[in-house]
Parts: structure tokens; sequence; C-alpha cells
């Protein structure tokens, strides 16, 4: 079974520029969150997808920030226009069906955005 | 708000040693919690996780965790160590409200085992 997969593993860009990373979950699962952890910071939660609608995006910076899940399969996440702040490795993962709290959730290799 | 302490940012040990990484949380509901690895070049793995009964929960590879209520930890510990077991590991609770899983995590813990 394929795991979690996301592109690019890497992006430098500038600041203004704008960057779309993607997401492919495993394949049948429903919930698909969003995270960035910031150099020496924690894991923080951006957002959350059951299936194609936004559950909880309490997680999300700013409004530069868009995310979408078409079709509720693969995901974006685009930030436009990119601030420097918004350097970091943002990580994706997913979990199986509905509510429920002893799922796990499986992550993705993550994608290390530079923001110059 | 909902947080996760990790005491240790760095630490290093010799093969063989014992093992215990300090997590404290501080959420006032039920708490469902885990601790994930991140080995070096590969993705963010579960190591264990515990959500009710017996608050001494083994994982994969020798680790296990206690959960303490009254003292809102839960520490992971390994009796002996191994050289691969270097890696970042990171606590997190969840902190979801409505069913569905929101995970808080701690800033990590770099664990180095020297041979």
């Amino acid at each position: 079974e394929a795991g979690v997969t996301q592109f690019p593993s890497h992006s430098v860009i500038e600041k203004g520029q704008t960057v779309t990373l993607r997401c492919d979950p495993i394949s049948g699962h429903d919930n698909l969150y969003w995270y960035r952890r910031v150099m020496g910071k924690e894991i923080k939660f951006l957002l959350h997808f059951v299936k194609e609608s936004k559950q909880d995006e309490s997680g999300m910076p700013n409004n530069r920030f868009l995310a979408e899940r078409t079709g509720g399969t693969y995901s974006t996440l685009k930030v436009q226009p990119a601030e420097l702040e918004d350097s970091g490795v943002y990580f994706c993962a997913s979990s199986q069906k509905g509510r429920s709290l002893t799922d796990t959730q499986y992550f993705g290799p993550g994608t290390r955005l530079t923001v110059l | 708000a909902q947080s996760v302490s990790q005491h240790n940012h760095h630490v290093i040990l010799s093969e063989a040693a014992s093992l215990e990484l300090g997590c404290n949380y501080s959420y006032g509901g039920t708490v469902n919690l885990f601790w994930y690895v991140q080995y070096p070049g590969q993705h963010l793995q579960l190591l264990l996780k515990y959500f009710s009964g017996d608050p001494l929960v083994k994982g994969i590879k020798g680790f296990e965790a206690e959960f303490i209520k009254s003292k809102f930890s839960f520490n992971l510990r390994k009796p002996s160590v191994q050289w691969s077991d270097t890696a970042e590991y990171f606590c997190a609770v969840n902190a979801g409200d409505t069913g569905f899983q929101k995970l808080v995590f701690g800033t990590g813990t770099r664990l180095l085992v020297s041979p």
C-alpha cells in the first residue's frame, strides 16, 4: 500500500511569489490533515478535510493560505503571496474514515518551503 | 489553549543506556495521547498511543509510555537504547472535541545514540 506522498519535497521561492504544495493521501482515507513546523518549534495543525469538506481550518495562519481537496482525493495548499515567516516544513497526514479518535494518522515526508 | 511540553530538546545516550523522555500536556478534557518518531530521512510514524484502559502502553521497537493522569504526563521509556533509535521524538495530544482528531504536538526531542 502506497503511503502519503507530498510534492515537491523542497521549494525555494522569493517573498511575494506563489507556491502550491500537493498531498496525495493513502487511497480510501477520508481524513486529510495539513500541519506546519517552523524551524525549532512544534508541529502545528493547520486544517482538516473530511472527504472534500473542510472540517476544521482553525489553524490556518491567515487568508494568504488556501487549501482545497477536489473530489475528496488529493489536496493542495497554496500560499499567495508568500512571506518570510511562511518558511518551514509542511506535513500532510491522512487517516481512515469518519469520526474516530482511535485512528492513526499517517504522515507524508513533508515539503520544506524556504521563502527568501 | 491545549499545549504539550517536552522538557528535553536534545538527549545524548550511549547504546544500552535507558531512556526516558518527558511529556506533559495541558488539556482539560478526555485525553488521547501519542508518541511519534521521525528517523533521519523518514516520515513521522506512530510509536504508540493511549486512549483508555491500562495506563502503561507498549509500542513498537520496545518502547513504552505511562499515562499518569494526576501529573498530566505521558513519558516515553525504553530500557536499553540502540544506535538505530537515533531520531526525533514527538509527543502529541488529541485536542479535538468534535469526535475528530486534532493533534497538538510538543516541540520534539532529538535523541542521539552513540555506538
